[in-house]
């Protein structure tokens, strides 16, 4: 079954203390990123890489490191989470570099930062 | 980054009605794609219908279809036939040409939230 995988879907931790949300793939997709969804604000974009090695930043990067050594994945690094950081959290993937490829989802991680 | 705009926060419609969701975004480009991604209360966000600029003609998938009116830059959703599985958060979504400053983002709109009444 193709899908976009996230774990761990909800983590409560506290400031400072680094965490990872990592992101799998199994569609082969070039195209992966990652978004934050807060209540008003609707999903921004935080990372995205184009494909293995190439990644850049989002609207809203500050606080946040990626990785995309294998193309199947892409960890989300908080090094010294914040309680701003509280939010729900997407990754998600698309196929090759055609723009009206529709971005496959993952279910989501929601994290609070105490 | 390009602005998508949903002046609706909150919309409600009863069962078997039909309801309009509306979309506006602001942007320079001639070559873009739109999409209707629908969020239930799982979170997860499900494709619903999409959009090419470049094709006049409205894009339907069974109950759902838009209104995209390109001059005006606005892209509605009609959910025909209404029914209680419909409720959910709903996201209207401006994905660009690849350029070198934003790659393929997809801009958001801050979401519609629909209520089906039996």
């Amino acid at each position: 079954e193709a899908q976009v995988t996230q774990n761990p879907r909800y983590l409560i931790t506290v400031t400072g203390k680094k965490l990872t949300v990592t992101c799998s793939q199994n569609m082969n997709h070039e195209y992966m990123s990652w978004y934050r969804q807060d209540p008003g604000l609707g999903l921004r974009q935080i990372y995205y890489s184009m494909n293995v090695e190439v990644t850049d930043k989002g609207d809203v990067p500050e606080g946040y490191k990626v990785s995309r050594k294998e193309k199947r994945n892409f960890p989300l690094i908080l090094e010294s989470p914040s309680p701003n950081q509280t939010s729900l959290y997407f990754c998600a993937s698309s196929v090759g570099q055609g723009i009206n490829q529709p971005q496959h989802f993952g279910d989501g991680t929601r994290l609070s930062i105490l | 980054a390009q602005t998508v705009t949903q002046s609706q926060p909150e919309m409600s419609v009863q069962e078997a009605e039909t309801v309009t969701l509306s979309c506006t975004y602001d942007t320079s480009e001639s070559d873009y794609y739109l999409f209707w991604y629908k969020q239930p209360p799982s979170r997860q966000m499900i494709l619903v219908i999409r959009q090419e600029a470049y094709k006049q003609q409205n894009a339907t998938e069974n109950r759902f279809s838009v209104n995209f009116q390109k001059a005006a830059k606005s892209f509605s959703l009609k959910i025909s036939d209404s029914q209680l599985g419909d409720a959910a958060m709903y996201f209207c979504a401006y994905r660009s040409a690849p350029r070198r400053d934003s790659g393929y983002a997809l801009n958001f709109g801050k979401g519609t939230s629909l209520l089906v009444t039996p």
